[in-house]
């Protein structure tokens, strides 16, 4: 059974510092790994996909990198804005599966 | 094209009533999936579905909740006799005919259920 865990639960920044999200699985027969933007009482954005033999994928300031054999994944957020701030969530899709499992996501504030 | 669609966005319905969400698939997408979001935690898969088939239903509680997605219109989760612990947000996510998420998987907007 896959496990996700997303550390830390919570964080609080002011504008302009870097953000570093931690996710982990215990499996690491994974095929991809995604990460998601949701915002309170709304549906889940899709930020970034990494597959499997990527190391990590960009979009804009943000950074998620991919350590499948340490069963780690790092989201960055450059320079945050209170416009980042959010819940964030991790979501591993495993190898011959449809099924995502999710960690229970790292809320964000971002203070201007 | 329109992504995936839900509603209601938000449901309240009182003890023992029934509660009914759809869910609309991406245009070209033929597989349904569902999942749960209980307050505090992550996402848990309850169900995935192609027209007129349930292919795995082994997230889903064994009483009360049932869903179908017919060959015509929306898939449609379905929760009877809801109580207290059913509220949640309910997440539909659709993928195209190889039946895998091995691309960007989109999710609706949610529906936000409340028991009273």
């Amino acid at each position: 059974k896959q496990e996700v865990t997303q550390i830390p639960a919570a964080l609080s920044v002011p504008e302009g510092e870097n953000l570093v999200l931690n996710c982990s699985f215990t499996d690491s027969a994974i095929y991809n790994l995604q990460w998601f933007r949701q915002d309170p009482g709304k549906g889940l954005t899709s930020l970034l996909l990494i597959q499997s033999s990527q190391r990590e994928q960009t979009s804009g300031r943000l950074n998620a990198s991919l350590d499948k054999s340490s069963g780690r994944s790092t989201l960055y957020i450059a320079a945050s804005q209170p416009g980042d701030s959010a819940t964030y969530l991790c979501a591993v899709l495993r190898s011959n599966d449809y099924k995502l499992s999710f960690g229970a996501g790292t809320t964000v504030t971002v203070r201007a | 094209n329109a992504g995936v669609m839900q509603n209601p966005r938000h449901l309240v319905r009182r003890r023992g009533q029934e509660a009914r969400l759809r869910c609309s698939p991406m245009k070209g997408h033929s597989h349904v999936y569902w999942y749960r979001q209980l307050p505090e935690e992550g996402l848990k898969f309850m169900v995935y579905l192609q027209k007129e088939n349930i292919i795995d239903e082994s997230g889903m509680p064994k009483e009360r909740f049932s869903a179908e997605f017919p060959k015509e219109g929306p898939s449609i989760l379905r929760i009877q006799q809801v109580v207290r612990g059913d509220s949640a947000a309910y997440f539909c996510a659709s993928s195209p005919q190889t039946g895998t998420l091995n691309t960007e998987a989109f999710f609706g907007q949610g529906t936000r259920l409340t028991v009273v």
